[in-house]
């Protein structure tokens, strides 16, 4: 099984281009998050979806958007990259009805730059 | 809303130590799940444990352990015998059940450095 597998693993980006983080999870999950990580603040919650076709709106998720076509997959889109969106991107999954909650299973990160 | 506090920022100590990392949390839910997770310097969250908020037994798995108590709304995590691959940073997380069943979200505290120096 990979779990959850995020691409790419490393990107740079220019202020003002856009671009789209892909997480693919085969563990059958509900439930997919996307998380920002930064110095001294954890793990902060961006956009999360409960099933195929949901989003929801987590801590931060100002500058960022999210579709769930699949159930299997997470997308994550920066429409205009800003310098403060510099950070490293986790996408987890959760959650298999009728069993119990598990906790959560991480990708290994996105690292990104914007310039 | 839930909160995580985790007031240390960086632990050092000399390998073979003991060592404990605090986890305090809010929620005004009496369902919820605590975890423990590790972030070694590769970057990836490695899982070491969760709990729920009706089992308030302590937790042994080899050099670590476990505490949690409700009273005063802790969960802290004791690694015997550091070594330093033990060396990471670690971080508690709270996470509530939502209607559907599942989580809609780990809130995780601010991490703590923890460094083994050999």
């Amino acid at each position: 099984n990979a779990g959850v597998t995020q691409t790419p693993k490393f990107r740079v980006l220019k202020t003002g281009q856009s671009m789209t983080l892909l997480c693919a999870q085969d563990m059958n999950h509900e439930y997919m998050y996307w998380y920002r990580q930064d110095p001294g603040m954890g793990l902060r919650l961006i956009h999360y979806s409960v099933g195929e076709g949901t989003t929801a709106k987590g801590e931060v998720p100002d500058g960022y958007n999210v579709s769930r076509l699949k159930k299997q997959n997470f997308l994550l889109g920066l429409e205009s990259a800003a310098p403060s969106q510099t950070s490293v991107y986790f996408c987890a999954s959760s959650y298999t009805p009728g069993q119990k909650l598990l906790g959560a299973f991480f990708g290994q990160g996105t690292r990104l730059t914007v310039v | 809303a839930q909160k995580v506090t985790q007031a240390q920022t960086e632990i050092s100590v000399v390998e073979k130590e003991d060592v404990t990392l605090d986890c305090v949390y809010e929620t005004r839910d009496t369902t919820y799940y605590l975890f423990w997770y590790k972030q070694p310097p590769s970057g990836e969250l490695v899982f070491l444990i969760r709990r729920n908020s009706f089992d308030e037994q302590n937790e042994i798995s080899g050099r670590y352990s476990w505490n949690f108590q409700k009273s005063t709304s802790s969960f802290n995590f004791t690694i015997t015998a550091s070594q330093v691959v033990d060396s990471a940073v670690y971080f508690c997380a709270l996470s509530v059940e939502d209607s559907g069943g599942g989580a809609d979200g780990l809130t995780f505290g601010k991490g703590t450095h923890l460094i083994i120096q050999p």
